[in-house]
């Protein structure tokens, strides 16, 4: 079956970086593209951008270009999500998500990862 | 980009009500639209996609109509355990952008 498994919590000073982790399982890697989401406490999902697993070629949301990068690892069919220059407004949850094939939406989601940021 | 946007932000109906939800685009999407089911504590869950096929194992209580801009969720009959926040979600091409949800609670 599909699974998504994600690095756990973390807590960060403002100013810092934080790489999340995201191993997929029970499907074939290069064949979904993976998405980051995330969620503030109490406040709607919001798009952060997208992974090609087989090419690497990434889209980002405009408000993170030139602070987030997405990357992957075929042969442990992990993806990565790096935040960096972190504030107290990057506190959320953060969930990888599959797409699934045949552009179909996000079927699969990851158990979410929080992360807070506080000096 | 487009934006999405759903109404009500949220709604109070009671146990076997028809509750309807909508979300419109700013721009035409052909029906790559997707609805989500998010309760409270856990991880959303895609219900819909292509604006009206049911996810494998959703009730069929649930359903979506529409196209191009204009959107609806409707829940037949509404059950104790359909209280959730809804989100509907483009995903013709990026940005895969979200509506900002649909809080749903029971009388």
């Amino acid at each position: 079956q599909v699974q998504l498994v994600q690095s756990g919590a973390e807590v960060k000073r403002p100013g810092a970086s934080v790489k999340i982790s995201c191993k997929a399982s029970g499907y074939t890697f290069s064949r979904s593209y993976v998405h980051w989401v995330r969620q503030a406490p109490g406040q709607g999902l919001e798009w952060m951008g997208i992974i090609n697993p087989g090419g690497g070629t990434t889209i980002y949301a405009q408000n993170y270009q030139g602070r987030v990068t997405m990357t992957r690892d075929t042969s442990t069919s992990t993806v990565y999500m790096e935040l960096g220059s972190l504030t107290s407004e990057d506190t959320a949850l953060y969930y990888c998500v599959r797409e699934g094939e045949g552009q179909m939406p996000f079927d699969f989601w990851g158990q979410g990862t929080l992360i807070t940021v506080s000096s | 980009d487009i934006q999405m946007t759903q109404s009500p932000p949220s709604l109070s109906a009671s146990v076997g009500d028809r509750v309807t939800i909508t979300c419109r685009a700013s721009q035409g999407i052909g029906n790559h639209l997707a609805w989500y089911q998010q309760k409270p504590g856990k991880v959303p869950k895609l219900l819909i996609y292509s604006a009206s096929t049911l996810q494998s194992g959703v009730p069929s209580r649930f359903s979506g109509s529409g196209s191009g801009t204009d959107f609806t969720l409707t829940i037949s009959g509404l059950q104790p355990e359909d209280v959730s926040t809804y989100y509907c979600q483009k995903y013709n091409r990026a940005p895969y952008t979200f509506g900002q949800g649909t809080r749903l609670e029971i009388k």
